[in-house]
C-alpha cells in the first residue's frame, strides 16, 4: 500500500517552456505532499509544502511564480516550472503523508522526474 | 534548508562487514527518519525513532538516537551488495527536511 506515482520520469524540454510534473497518491489520500528537488550527489532540497485546497507554502529561495503548486484534490498535488530555463534541469521528487497520520508516519515517495532543460 | 548532516559522506566496504553511518541535526524533533535512495530513484523508508525512544530494531537495521546530542546512527549489519545506495536520514516536525546522505558501496 502506500504507492506515490510521479509522472513523468524524464523530461527534456526547451529554454522558456513550462513543464508539469504530477504526484499522485494511488492507494490513499493525502492532505500534504512535499516537493523536493535534488541535484547530483546531493540531498532533497525541500521546496513547497502543498496542502489540499489551499496555497503551497514555499521554502525560502524558491520562487512561487516560477514553481507553481497546485493540489486540488486529496490524490493529486502538480509542479508546474514555468519558462524554464537550463539552470532549472534537476531531479524533482514528490512525497505524501497520509491524512490523518501526521508527524510519527513516514512519507511515500514517487520515483522521482529527472528535467533536462536544452 | 537542510536540517543536518550525515557522516560519512562515502562508506565502502566489503559484502558481510557491518555499515554505521551517522546523522547530527540541529533543532529539536518529533521523530527522526531513516530512508534509503537507490540512483535515480525516489526514497524508501526504513525505519522511524520517536524523540523519547532510544534505540530501534528492523532486520539487520539497527538505529539510536542520542537527543541530548541531537545525533543518530544507522547500522546496518551483514551488508549485502544490493544494500549499495544513498542514506538519508530526516527530521519531522510541520515538515521533513534531509541530511546530506551517505553513499554505501557493498562490494561483492
Amino acid at each position: 500500500g502506500a504507492v506515490v506515482s510521479q509522472h513523468p520520469s524524464w523530461v527534456i524540454c526547451k529554454s522558456g517552456t513550462s513543464v508539469k510534473i504530477e504526484c499522485r497518491s494511488l492507494d490513499f489520500q493525502a492532505t500534504t505532499m512535499f516537493w523536493y528537488r535534488q541535484f547530483p550527489k546531493q540531498s532533497l532540497m525541500l521546496m513547497a509544502t502543498s496542502n489540499e485546497g489551499s496555497k503551497a507554502t514555499y521554502e525560502q529561495g524558491v520562487e512561487k511564480d516560477k514553481f507553481l503548486i497546485n493540489h486540488a484534490s486529496l490524490t493529486l498535488s502538480t509542479l508546474t516550472v514555468t519558462s524554464a530555463h537550463p539552470e532549472d534541469s534537476s531531479f524533482y521528487i514528490c512525497s505524501a503523508r497520509v491524512v490523518r497520520a501526521f508527524l510519527n508516519s513516514p512519507l511515500h515517495f514517487g520515483n522521482g522526474t529527472r528535467l533536462t532543460v536544452t | 534548508s537542510q536540517q543536518g548532516e550525515e557522516d560519512p559522506q562515502a562508506l565502502s566496504i566489503q559484502e558481510g562487514e557491518n555499515a554505521t553511518m551517522n546523522c547530527s541535526y540541529k533543532t529539536s524533533i518529533n521523530n527522526l527518519q531513516w530512508y534509503r535512495q537507490n540512483s535515480g530513484r525516489g526514497l524508501v523508508h526504513l525505519i522511524l525513532i520517536r524523540s523519547n525512544e532510544r534505540e530501534k530494531h528492523s532486520g539487520r537495521l539497527r538505529v539510536t538516537l542520542d537527543t541530548s546530542k541531537k545525533s543518530s546512527s544507522l547500522l546496518i549489519t551483514a551488508s549485502r551488495a544490493a544494500d549499495t545506495a544513498s542514506y538519508f536520514c530526516a527530521t519531522a516536525n510541520n515538515d521533513m527536511r534531509f541530511g546530506a546522505g551517505t553513499r554505501l558501496t557493498v562490494k561483492p
